[in-house]
């Protein structure tokens, strides 16, 4: 079966430290999103991109990265992680850019990251 | 901008009917939806609407909205145990020619047998 998956599911991490957290989908889907969950907030858009070679910022993309060579990948790189940075990650996919269902989004299993 | 609000936590008793709110400011939205979070899960889709309707039905689930007030609510009839989740509101998002999706901080549901 078609899925979205994340890894690592869990990490701990030191102040300063290049992150990277991946994110891999096998439905083909042109849109992926990351999108960063905390209290009080629900999920913020960090970056997304519409296809191969497309990147696009979100709300809250200041010291994140991502990088799309290929449609079922779209890591997101912390460049230097910071403790404001603690949070659970979600990676998203859609099929296409239409509402309803057909552009529903399909969500990963998320990624709990520690900065310390 | 704009801006997805909800209340943070509702308990019910079960087998009563659950009723979860939800307002946006972005007036040009398109689609509505409704996700579920399970404890340490991903987000799952419930349900959505287009803005020209105002109910949609689906089993335990009804949908309403009032695009006058911008009013967006979520019933679940005979609220089961397993129904105990986070329940987020979504729209589509303008700044991103509508492909992701502006979240509202979500809602707790305590479902108490």
């Amino acid at each position: 079966d078609a899925e979205i998956t994340q890894s690592p599911r869990h990490k701990i991490t030191e102040t300063g430290r290049q992150v990277t957290l991946a994110c891999h989908q096998t439905w083909n889907h042109n849109n992926m999103f990351w999108y960063r969950q905390d209290l009080g907030h629900g999920l913020r858009l960090i970056h997304y991109s519409y296809g191969v070679q497309d990147t696009n910022k979100g709300e809250v993309s200041d010291g994140y990265s991502v990088s799309r060579s290929n449609t079922e990948d779209l890591p997101l790189t912390l460049e230097s992680a910071a403790s404001s940075q603690t949070s659970v990650y979600f990676c998203a996919s859609s099929p296409t850019v239409a509402g309803g269902p057909e552009g529903t989004q399909y969500f990963g299993p998320g990624t709990r990251l520690t900065v310390l | 901008g704009e801006d997805v609000e909800q209340s943070l936590f509702l308990s019910v008793r079960e087998g009563d009917s659950s009723v979860i709110n939800c307002t946006y400011t972005d007036s040009s939205s398109t689609y509505l939806y409704w996700y579920k979070q399970e404890p340490g899960a991903g987000l799952q889709l419930l349900t959505y609407i287009f803005s020209n309707m105002d109910m949609k039905q689906d089993q335990r689930l009804t949908v309403l909205l009032n695009k006058k007030d911008k009013h967006l609510s979520l019933r679940i009839a005979d609220t089961q145990t397993g129904d105990s989740a986070i329940y987020f509101c979504a729209e589509r998002n303008r700044g991103t020619g509508r492909r992701a999706l502006t979240f509202g901080s979500g809602t707790r549901l305590q479902v108490q047998p």
